[in-house]
């Protein structure tokens, strides 16, 4: 079973509309995280959080806000997309203590903004 | 800064054969923690195998294992008797002590396995 679980796998939305991602863990870890894929750049953060009703600025937070109403759900919203949102978006989660840090992810969400 | 560099983008290896994916990174921190994720066809993202900077003894698990230099800032993936499924997209990365919540990834290396 898919202790990671994204929604929708898939979007197509309009320029200037709104777009929210939902991510969904069952492993029972503190911390989520958000990432995008583009061809050629890797995995790029965005946001991320390690407790419920707050969240941190990743890597390239620009244009995105993420909510964390609780330890299970992690949402990315595009408040106002833009063509340049088109990627592949990943939710990860990890336990986050000294020890155990390894990322799991979830299957992704492929966005394409027109 | 704290980067992670994969400078190989697509390798190509005959089944069978042993291959090295390699990976520098940077960090100014004394402790790290180091990762290699596979990235499946269908865009699935697993983790491999990880490498604590303070262990000197490379880690192994299955057919994957890695050549950690540390002086050179250096860990490298090493696939043995590789199969076809083992085509996919390998990233590196790295989680520095200073903060917990980051980890940067390299861009990947595309690995093809032929027949």
């Amino acid at each position: 079973e898919a202790a990671v679980t994204q929604s929708p796998r898939s979007k197509v939305a309009v320029t200037g509309g709104k777009v929210t991602l939902s991510c969904h863990q069952t492993n029972n870890h503190d911390y989520m995280y958000w990432y995008r894929q583009d061809t050629g750049h890797g995995l790029r953060l965005i946001h991320y959080s390690y407790v419920a009703d707050s969240t941190e600025k990743g890597d390239i937070p620009d244009g995105y806000k993420a909510s964390r109403p609780s330890q299970e759900n992690f949402s990315l919203i595009l408040e106002l997309a833009s063509l340049s949102q088109t990627a592949v978006y990943f939710c990860a989660s990890s336990p986050g203590t000294f020890s155990q840090n390894t990322l799991y992810f979830g299957a992704g969400t492929r966005l394409s903004v027109l | 800064a704290q980067k992670v560099t994969q400078t190989q983008t697509s390798i190509s290896v005959v089944e069978k054969t042993t291959v090295t994916m390699d990976c520098v990174y940077e960090t100014r921190d004394s402790s790290y923690f180091l990762f290699w994720y596979k990235q499946t066809a269908s865009g699935e993202i697993v983790f491999l195998i990880r490498q604590d900077s303070y262990k000197k003894e490379n880690a192994t698990v299955g057919h994957y294992s890695l050549n950690f230099q540390k002086p050179k800032s250096s860990i490298g993936l090493i696939i043995t008797a590789t199969q076809i499924e083992d085509s996919a997209v390998y990233f590196c990365a790295m989680r520095p002590d200073t903060n917990a919540y980051k980890v940067i990834f390299g861009k990947g290396t595309h690995l093809h396995v032929l027949p």
